[in-house]
């Protein structure tokens, strides 16, 4: 079966400091990969997917195969970055299931 | 609809009534899925349902929460004698299938239980 896992239930950083959320992953098919972020009373939403190799809000993340990793990351990190922040992986295939992990709360320091 | 519809979006029960919370997914999605999160806590799955497959009832705590979806579309979470630790906000979200295809959350069922 297929499982998410992201480390840091906290992460604490001070504004202008890099960040980097850890995912890593353990799946045996060809997956999909996902950030999703939960602001202060706002409803979950999609952050970014690696099909897309896009950057949203400064933050990119790089699908590493051979690490099984998908770690969010973003050079400088701002206020209004605090938030929760989970990582999700999509299997491939007719029956397919998103999993997430326990999520990781961002607190970016002024 | 435009989004995931939750109902009711607050509920106050006693200790050992059932309560029934709803969601509306978004109109075409196959997959919808249950998810609870308490206070400070993370992503707890419960169930998972994709087109006629039989749902995924893995993540359900205990016999006493159940969840069917009619019409492939509305779906009803149940939970029978309710206690004090199911208090949390209750999430629904649905996707299409496919490869690209994202979950969209909705606002989510505030469950108190007093």
């Amino acid at each position: 079966a297929q499982r998410v896992t992201q480390p840091e239930k906290l992460l604490s950083v001070f504004k202008g400091a890099p960040v980097e959320l850890k995912c890593n992953y353990s799946y045996s098919g060809s997956p999909e990969l996902f950030w999703y972020v939960q602001y202060s009373r706002q409803r979950l939403q999609l952050l970014l997917r690696h099909i897309s190799r896009e950057s949203i809000k400064g933050f990119t993340a790089d699908l590493n195969k051979g690490e099984t990793s998908f770690h969010l990351k973003k050079p400088f990190a701002q206020e209004e970055d605090s938030a929760m922040y989970y990582c999700a992986l999509k299997t491939a295939g007719g029956y397919q299931k998103v999993t997430f992990g326990t999520g990781t709360k961002l607190q970016v320091i002024p | 609809g435009a989004g995931v519809s939750q109902s009711p979006s607050n509920k106050v029960t006693e200790k050992g009534k059932d309560v029934e919370l709803r969601c509306d997914p978004i109109s075409g999605h196959t997959a919808l899925y249950w998810y609870r999160q308490s206070l400070g806590q993370g992503l707890e799955f419960l169930i998972y349902f994709q087109g006629n497959s039989a749902p995924d009832k893995s993540g359900l705590p205990s016999d006493r929460f159940s969840a069917e979806r009619t019409g492939g579309s509305v779906s009803t979470l149940t939970i029978q004698r309710t206690q004090q630790e199911d208090s949390a906000v209750y999430l629904c979200a649905s996707s299409q299938q496919g490869a690209g295809n994202t979950i969209y959350f909705g606002e989510g069922s505030w469950l108190t239980v007093v």
